[in-house]
This record gives structure tokens, sequence and C-alpha cells, in this order.
């Protein structure tokens, strides 16, 4: 597509439930990147993934996140038992990788646990 | 641990030039990004540095010392449109990017 798409964009969600983020990359674009944005705040990075290397974990903030990336291509992002601090905006941004390469950012899903 | 400094926030008149510092302790260093991101929007890409020096291009410019581990982004005759978030991010030895939390910059007439 001509740009990062991310659904849903609104996602409101009862505490305990689980959700899944997707993110479609810009097509050809090898590395795809997951950040959490609270309200006023940096970006929290996630998830990292790279061609076909294993994926950058390091920012999964529990175990009740994880992420997929099938065929080098879409990826989504699951968090179970959802908890309030779980409200963010989740950003997913693509590039094509390799050493310069600038992200495109897609426009968000803004996720709130009531 | 890897660390992103910027100012929180700073203000400025319309026409007038306003400089965001943006100093970094990564390992490794393999390029600085800045980003723009205005309210309820997603970041978009301004500029890169990965040599020491000044880019400019049009009213906004960066510039990057890696001996001191240090980046600014300029912006003149500033228009009421600029008022945004400004990210500064770096790309360590493993081509992860590390954010900075941002730079809020307030545009006043």
């Amino acid at each position: 597509g001509a740009g990062v798409s991310q659904s849903p964009s609104n996602k409101v969600t009862e505490k305990g439930k689980d959700v899944e983020l997707r993110c479609d990359p810009i097509s050809g674009h090898t590395a795809l990147y997951w950040y959490r944005q609270s309200l006023g705040q940096g970006l929290e990075f996630l998830i990292y993934f790279q061609g076909n290397s294993a994926p950058d974990k390091s920012g999964l903030p529990s175990d009740r996140f994880s992420a997929e990336r099938t065929g080098g291509s879409v990826s989504t992002l699951t968090i179970q038992r959802t908890q309030q601090e779980d409200s963010a905006v989740y950003l997913c941004a693509s590039s094509l990788g390799g050493f310069i390469t600038e992200a495109f950012f897609g426009q968000g899903t803004r996720l709130t646990v009531v | 641990g890897q660390n992103i400094d910027q100012p929180t926030e700073m203000t400025a008149t319309e026409g007038a030039i306003v400089q965001i510092n943006c100093t970094y302790q990564t390992s490794g260093f393999n390029g600085l990004f800045w980003y723009q991101q205005h309210a309820g929007e997603a970041p978009t890409f301004l500029s890169y540095n990965v040599l020491d020096g000044l880019e400019e291009k049009g009213r906004f410019s960066s510039f990057l010392s890696r001996s001191k581990g240090y980046s600014y982004l300029l912006l003149k005759e500033l228009q009421m449109k600029d008022s945004a978030s400004y990210l500064c991010a770096v790309r360590d030895s493993n081509y992860q990017l590390i954010w900075g939390a941002g730079t809020k910059l307030i545009i006043k007439p």
C-alpha cells in the first residue's frame, strides 16, 4: 500500500480481555517496529522485526504482550488480559531496513482499557 | 544504558528562529533522525545525519557532532503550523532506533 496501515484506529476493551492490533507495512519494507506512546510522552519501544532474523523483543513490558510477523509482511500485536495501564496509542513503523532509511509510521491504534 | 535527552518544552515567537538540542549516549551510532509529531498524529520524518556537520532542508536544518554526542534541529522563520513535538532518535549498533521523549514546541503570535 501507499503507507503503513494500522487497524483498528480505536479500540475500547474491558479489563481482562485480549486484544489484537494489526499493522500492514509498506510493501517491500523489511524492518517493522511496534511502539507505545502514552499521552504527552515519548515513544516506548516494544518489538522490532528485521527480515527473517529473530525479532528483538526486549521492549515488551510483560509476558502478556506478544507479536508476530507473518510472511515478512503483516504484523499483529496481541495483548492478553488487558490492564488499564495498557491504555495508550500503539504505533507501528516500517522501513526498508539496512543502513539508512527512515521509518514511516502508521496512524496508530488508540487502545482504551476500561 | 542508552539515553537520549531533549528539553521537554520550548516556546518561540512566529517568524523567529528556535534551536532544539538533543544529546545522546548509545551503544554505537549509525545515524540520527529528527521527526515531527503533531498532536494526535503519527511522527513524520524531518532529517537524517550520519556525518558531522549541518544538513539544511528549507527552513529546517539539523546539526550533528558525533564526538560530543550532540545534535540540534534549527527551525527558521517559524510558522504557527510548526507547533508540534520534535523527536530525536539515534540508530544504535544493532540498527535499533532509540528515541528521545520529544520536545513540545509552542509557537506564539
